[in-house]
């Protein structure tokens, strides 16, 4: 089955500067890629997602990026802010069953 | 719009015994359900696909007798979680997804908290 690798666990900015966040997946039948910002405590919400037809998106502070080829995909935050400290999950899934595979998490912290 | 809610937020039992949380989506229909489970400091692992009017599929390793899923409404899915033990103490949550032109977006619960004593 599917399995999606996420890396760094950890992940401590400035406020101002950018944070990355990448992702692999393993099923090259995969064709939607969500990311999900999770408070302590609170449901997944989702803040971007692109589909394999898709090489780039954005949206404001925002971006996702995927490599169809290389089987990954990338989460760009820029300007970063104090709110933006949260754990963030990437998934994966394909149409064959619509099931969302999550990341392990990257525990994002913005520095003031 | 599509909003999910779930009952109850967080709930303590005894050992030993079964405790039932519900998941409903309240302004769509939902033809899919699914149930993730949440340990501290961890991701969401996929517990089961839950499809109205059927079984619902469960993932590896995921016990069915334990882990009881209906989703008897295009609005409802429940899960029971029977003979709970302290090792099932998590973080239970749901997501819907109305598969309206093959949409995959999910819409998660606010989740609910198991304590097992």
């Amino acid at each position: 089955g599917e399995n999606v690798e996420q890396h760094p666990s950890t992940l401590s900015v400035q406020e101002g500067d950018s944070a990355v966040i990448k992702c692999t997946y393993s099923d090259s039948a995969s064709n939607y890629f969500p990311w999900y910002k999770q408070e302590l405590g609170k449901r997944p919400q989702l803040i971007i997602d692109i589909r394999s037809n898709v090489g780039e998106k954005k949206d404001q502070r925002i971006a996702v990026t995927l490599n169809k080829t290389a089987k990954h995909f990338s989460l760009h935050i820029t300007e970063t802010q104090p709110e933006d400290s949260a754990v963030y999950f990437c998934a994966a899934s394909m149409d064959s069953s619509y099931k969302l595979i999550f990341g392990s998490g990257t525990r994002l912290l913005v520095r003031p | 719009g599509a909003v999910v809610s779930q009952h109850p937020s967080w709930v303590i039992c005894k050992s030993g015994t079964s405790v039932k949380i519900e998941c409903r989506s309240l302004d769509f229909q939902a033809t899919t359900m699914f149930w993730y489970r949440q340990f501290p400091k961890q991701s969401l692992m996929l517990m089961a696909t839950s499809n109205e009017g059927s079984k619902a599929t469960y993932e590896q390793g995921v016990e069915k007798d334990k882990f009881l899923i209906n989703h008897a409404s295009l609005t409802l899915s429940t899960l029971t979680v029977t003979s709970a033990h302290p090792e099932d103490s998590s973080f239970y949550i749901c997501s819907a997804s109305p598969m309206a032109g093959a949409s995959y977006e999910q819409y998660f619960g606010p989740g609910t908290r198991l304590t097992v004593t």
